[in-house]
């Protein structure tokens, strides 16, 4: 069962817009994070938030975690082609953690040039 | 330094047989995990492997199964294959602490007929 519920399930947006996704969760977490997959291919880990953690920056990526209502969500800014992918968010459970992430299902994000 | 390398990329099995993934993490990491990806489940965390113990499993059922070698690649297999289990199976190296993000492989897609 998966842990995390994205939304929207799809975005299209034009180059140079912002993109938002929203991710809801059940559980405590350590910390939730997020990952990006281009069709076919591996994953990629975008950035980690820990459950003490408000907000985080890396390069045009902005995550927001918000522990009291189980919900985080992704801005991607200036959006380019090349950041066509689905989009997920993960968490990091409490217990039985090793190596165990819980994934949403993922937002899939269209960018036209 | 080189990534997460899964092989084979492709892999088409009939019903009944059974299967060997083969991974081989980045260099240092100690940790290695296997999720099934499919498109009505999603992803799904298989078992995690540290210094060649298992530390983590997943619900699925024993015909899954892995190890992990002194070098720390990681092997998994799945034994009287059945037409369900054909999906993309991702394989992802960590340092193997909590807050370390899992570097993922391109995958192995494995088609049961």
């Amino acid at each position: 069962s998966q842990q995390g519920e994205e939304d929207p399930q799809a975005l299209s947006i034009q180059e140079g817009e912002n993109a938002t996704m929203n991710c809801s969760y059940k559980t405590s977490i350590n910390n939730l994070q997020w990952y990006r997959q281009n069709s076919g291919r591996g994953l990629v880990h975008l950035i980690l938030i820990r459950s003490n953690e408000r907000e985080k920056h890396s390069g045009r990526l902005r995550v927001t975690l918000d522990t009291s209502k189980k919900s985080s969500s992704l801005l991607i800014t200036a959006s380019r082609a090349a950041d066509t992918a689905s989009y997920f968010c993960a968490t990091g459970p409490l217990t039985d953690s090793w190596g165990k992430l819980q994934f949403g299902a993922g937002t899939q994000v269209v960018v036209t040039p | 330094k080189a990534g997460v390398t899964q092989t084979p990329r492709y892999l088409i099995k009939t019903r009944g047989q059974q299967v060997t993934l083969s991974c081989s993490p980045i260099s240092g990491h100690r940790s290695v995990s296997w999720y099934q990806q499919t498109p009505g489940q999603g992803l799904q965390f298989l078992f995690e492997y540290f210094s060649e113990t298992q530390r983590n499993k997943g619900n699925f059922p024993g015909r899954f199964s892995g190890r992990q070698f002194s070098n720390s690649r990681s092997e998994m297999n799945v034994s009287t294959l059945e037409l369900g289990d054909s999906a993309l199976y991702l394989c992802a190296s960590s340092l193997g602490d909590l807050e370390s993000p899992l570097h993922f492989g391109n995958g192995t897609r494995l088609t049961v007929t």
